[in-house]
């Protein structure tokens, strides 16, 4: 079982549309979760980065942890066809350890 | 304000081959980790420099090493390349001192490498 589970889709929903994205763990050590997106053949680019649990808003973006299910969630409103990328969750154990540990990514595309 | 940079962009080796991958961190960073990512994957966490010295190492093998210069830049090494080596190849930068604000890692363009 990997640390880290996430549907890898492909997910396509229409322009306008609230999309979830998810992702689980094993690992209830992790205390800092991370929302990374990444354009075709480039870097990861980091969305949002919250820590233990609760919500995090920024802009259109929202971010869930909840650390007693495993489960954390990425929300986009009103979604954007710029939106289209792979959305990568990332988790981490404490501050001093920085290995990330990544899901597979989740493939999204926003259909105008 | 110049963020990550890596060099090259993309490289082609042959298998035995020996590679050079260079990092450049953000600017005011002083840590740097390297991630390898294969097609459909995550990225996969390969080991971290700090003050020169590696500082955290993921499940790869010796073939892979590392050095971080006292400017803070880095170079991953591969040797006796193999097929299996061919992937996405990341650099994070992110700042350790104490005191610092607490914040997460942020990645460079990456290297393409495709092994032959």
């Amino acid at each position: 079982q990997k640390e880290v589970e996430q549907d890898p889709g492909p997910l396509s929903v229409p322009e306008g549309a609230i999309v979830s994205l998810n992702c689980t763990y094993s690992n209830s050590a992790f205390q800092y979760f991370m929302w990374y997106r990444q354009y075709s053949r480039k870097g990861p680019e980091l969305l949002m980065y919250t820590y233990s649990s609760g919500n995090k808003e920024d802009g259109r973006f929202t971010a869930q942890v909840d650390k007693s299910s495993k489960y954390i969630s990425l929300f986009i409103r009103d979604s954007q066809p710029s939106d289209s990328a792979t959305y990568l969750c990332a988790m981490r154990l404490f501050f001093g350890n920085e290995k990330l540990t990544f899901g597979t990514g989740t493939r999204l595309t926003i259909i105008p | 304000d110049a963020g990550v940079t890596q060099s090259p962009t993309h490289l082609i080796k042959t298998r035995g081959q020996q590679v050079t991958l260079r990092c450049s961190p953000k600017s005011g960073h002083d840590t740097v980790s390297w991630y390898q990512q294969a097609l459909g994957q995550g990225p996969q966490f390969i080991f971290q420099y700090y003050e020169e010295e590696e500082r955290q190492r993921g499940n790869f093998p010796d073939r892979f090493s590392g050095h971080q210069f006292p400017n803070y830049s880095s170079e991953l090494n591969v040797n006796a390349l193999l097929l299996g080596d061919s992937a996405l190849y990341l650099c994070a930068s992110s700042l350790s001192k104490r005191g610092a604000p607490r914040e997460t890692q942020y990645f460079g363009p990456g290297t393409r490498l495709l092994v032959l």
